[in-house]
């Protein structure tokens, strides 16, 4: 398995471009998350999936959009990037079992804007 | 409001002694506890859980934490510290809303580890 993948791994933006955030699992899991991680301020949590078709806002969804059309995929969408947006991504995924709350995550991707 | 607090930044152990990195939570009801760890330019790790049962959960890599929910802690701890130890260890919470749902994870700030030779 190759678990929980990100593409791509950096990215530099422009004050006002948009890109997507691609991440796939391969574990069959329901779950599936996106989280920004800011220095010295943990994860925060962005968005969450918990099926094909179900989408629920987290912490500090503004400025980003979801969609889950399959179950192994999530991306992640920026619109009109902001410096405020410069952080690492990282996208996991969890079983989404009563005896399974650990989720997995991915590489992570860098993005930059300036 | 429900949070986790790690209230050290680093940790720095001498290789062989024992570690200990803090973590205490305020969440109403009964929390659900995580550790994971994080190598420099990697995603985190699931280390260990606790969900129920006894307070004294192992873990991989020879990590063990406790709960003790008199004082609404959950330390993680390592008998003997490693070099390869070195990393970033974040506590988290879920927060299990109403209906069933599995409930999100809420992170503290994170601590750094240093264990040096």
């Amino acid at each position: 398995n190759a678990g929980v993948t990100q593409t791509p791994k950096f990215r530099i933006l422009k004050i006002g471009q948009s890109m997507t955030l691609q991440c796939a699992q391969d574990m069959n899991h329901n779950y599936m998350y996106w989280y920004r991680q800011d220095p010295g301020m943990g994860l925060k949590l962005i968005y969450y999936s918990v099926g094909a078709g179900i989408t629920d806002k987290g912490e500090v969804p503004n400025g980003y959009n979801v969609s889950r059309s399959t179950t192994e995929d999530f991306p992640l969408r920026l619109e009109l990037a902001a410096p405020s947006q410069t952080s690492v991504y990282f996208c996991a995924s969890s079983p989404g079992t009563t005896s399974s709350y650990e989720q997995y995550f991915g590489p992570g991707t860098r993005l930059t804007v300036t | 409001a429900q949070s986790v607090a790690q209230p050290e930044d680093q940790v720095n152990v001498a290789e062989g002694n024992p570690l200990t990195v803090k973590c205490t939570y305020s969440v109403s009801g009964n929390p659900y506890l995580f550790w994971y760890v994080q190598y420099p330019n990697r995603g985190l790790q699931f280390l260990l859980k606790y969900i129920t049962g006894d307070n004294l959960v192992k873990g991989s890599y020879g990590f063990e934490a406790e709960f003790n929910k008199s004082q609404t802690s959950f330390h993680l701890k390592k008998p003997s510290a490693l070099v390869s130890d070195s990393a970033l260890y974040f506590c988290a919470v879920i927060l299990r809303p109403y209906g069933g749902s599995q409930g999100n994870l809420i992170f503290g700030k994170g601590t750094k580890l240093s264990v040096k030779p």
